[in-house]
């Protein structure tokens, strides 16, 4: 079955520690998307990448770094920079960038940083 | 700024009620708008519009858009407990890349 997976669910780490979060989709979708989800708030972009080796800064992108090495995957790493890493993330993926192709998401994964 | 807003953020009915859910919009060339259900881990898409005034519908849940006054609903009828969830709007920004979520209607349907 086609779809987007995301590793692990529930991730726990002691604060100033990187750490990153798997994204893998096997939907050949050219488009991917890294969100972030709070309490009372909407999803928030921190990264999308449209092609393979490029990638673009969202509305929060300080604090975390991003990479685009092959089409299926584009793994999220947050940084020690990042001053509220504590959230719900997503990742989504769409055949093509832009208003006609709804996003594909992922079932998240929960980061807890102590 | 392009801009969604959702009301009400948080609704309790009981079963059997029929439930309306809003989202207006701002932003510089519209150009469609999107409706997902989050239960508890990836949002799901229910429908996206495009042309005002043209009803999409599934099952108990129709949706509409009115350009004009830059909204649409999201109506659910004979709600089941299984529709409690987190329902989102989105709609593209105003270059077409990526997409601005509102910050969701929670439903709770009680049986």
């Amino acid at each position: 079955d086609g779809g987007i997976t995301q590793s692990p669910k529930y991730l726990f780490r002691k604060e100033g520690q990187n750490v990153t979060l798997s994204c893998e989709q096997n939907l050949n979708h050219d488009a991917m998307y890294w969100y972030r989800q709070d309490p009372g708030q909407g999803l928030r972009l921190i990264y999308y990448s449209q092609i393979v080796n490029d990638f673009q800064k969202g509305d929060i992108a300080e604090g975390y770094s991003v990479s685009r090495e092959k089409k299926e995957s584009f793994p999220l790493t947050v940084t020690s920079a990042q001053k509220n890493p504590t959230a719900f993330y997503l990742c989504a993926s769409s055949n093509r960038q832009g208003a006609n192709s709804p996003l594909h998401f992922g079932n998240g994964t929960r980061l807890t940083v102590t | 700024e392009d801009k969604v807003v959702q009301s009400p953020l948080s609704l309790v009915v009981h079963e059997g009620d029929t439930v309306t859910l809003n989202c207006s919009y701002e932003v510089t060339n519209f150009r469609s708008l999107l409706w997902y259900k989050q239960e508890k881990k990836a949002p799901t898409f229910l429908f996206m519009l495009t042309s005002s005034g043209i009803e999409k519908k599934s099952g108990r849940l129709s949706s509409i858009l009115d350009k004009k006054e830059l909204f649409s609903i999201l109506n659910i009828t004979a709600t089941q407990t299984g529709d409690s969830a987190v329902y989102l709007c989105a709609v593209p920004d105003n270059y077409g890349q990526n997409f601005v979520f509102g910050p969701g209607t929670r439903l709770s349907v009680l049986p």
